[in-house]
């Protein structure tokens, strides 16, 4: 089974507005890792947190880690209407050689 | 620098046909990865791969087969073709998960319909 499970499954916002999508997981993790989907193109990297941060910055994007409640979150500020994409978390779990995505939440950002 | 390259970009197979999906690497990655994405249920591991000449199941492996002969290509194949393997196809690479994780490098995909 899937291990991260993002949450809501969409969000529409106005421009301008932040955008908050959460994601959990179920066993410990080594890295967290949020990705971005334009319709119909191949994933792109956002931005990566391991286990032992709490907290992660790129540009517009805020990323938390709650180990001990198994979720992270990401913040993107200030969004655009070029945000509209599908945003996904992926996790490796200790021990695994896997990369295992959730199902994603869909993000539109009107203008 | 091409990335990540899957071959071919489309495809329609007849329910029973077989073919092989080709993604190639140019950054030196030891993992390579085979996901398929169906609406509603994002991404799926199908094989893995952590070097040449390794591969592993992932969580929906049955149907698929793989091969890694060279650390720069990773085959998906389906042996005999079903309309539930219709799908979009993604290859990734990366250096590795673990404590010296990296971010994984995705292809664009191959949209496969199987009738």
């Amino acid at each position: 089974s899937q291990q991260g499970e993002e949450d809501p499954q969409a969000l529409s916002i106005q421009e301008g507005e932040n955008a908050t999508m959460n994601c959990s997981y179920k066993t410990s993790i080594n890295n967290l890792q949020w990705y971005r989907q334009n319709s119909g193109r191949g994933l792109v990297h956002l931005i990566l947190i391991r286990s032992n941060e709490r907290e992660k910055h790129s540009g517009r994007l805020r990323v938390t880690l709650d180990t001990s409640k198994k979720s992270s979150s990401l913040l993107i500020t200030a969004s655009r209407a070029a945000d509209t994409a599908s945003y996904f978390c992926a996790t490796d779990a200790n021990g695994s050689e896997k990369l295992v995505f959730g199902k994603g939440t869909k993000l539109t950002v009107n203008p | 620098n091409a990335g990540v390259t899957q071959t071919p970009k489309f495809r329609v197979l007849k329910t029973g046909q077989s073919m092989t999906l080709l993604c190639a690497q140019d950054m030196n990655h030891e993992y390579m990865y085979w996901y398929r994405q169906d609406p509603g249920m994002g991404l799926r591991l199908i094989h893995y791969s952590v070097g040449e000449g390794t591969t592993a199941k992932g969580e929906v492996p049955d149907g698929y087969n793989v091969s890694r002969l060279k650390k720069q290509n990773f085959l998906l194949g389906l042996e005999s073709a079903a309309p539930s393997q219709t799908s979009v196809y993604f290859c990734a690479s990366s250096a590795g998960t673990g404590r010296g994780g990296a971010e994984a490098f995705f292809g664009q995909g191959t949209r496969l319909t199987v009738v």
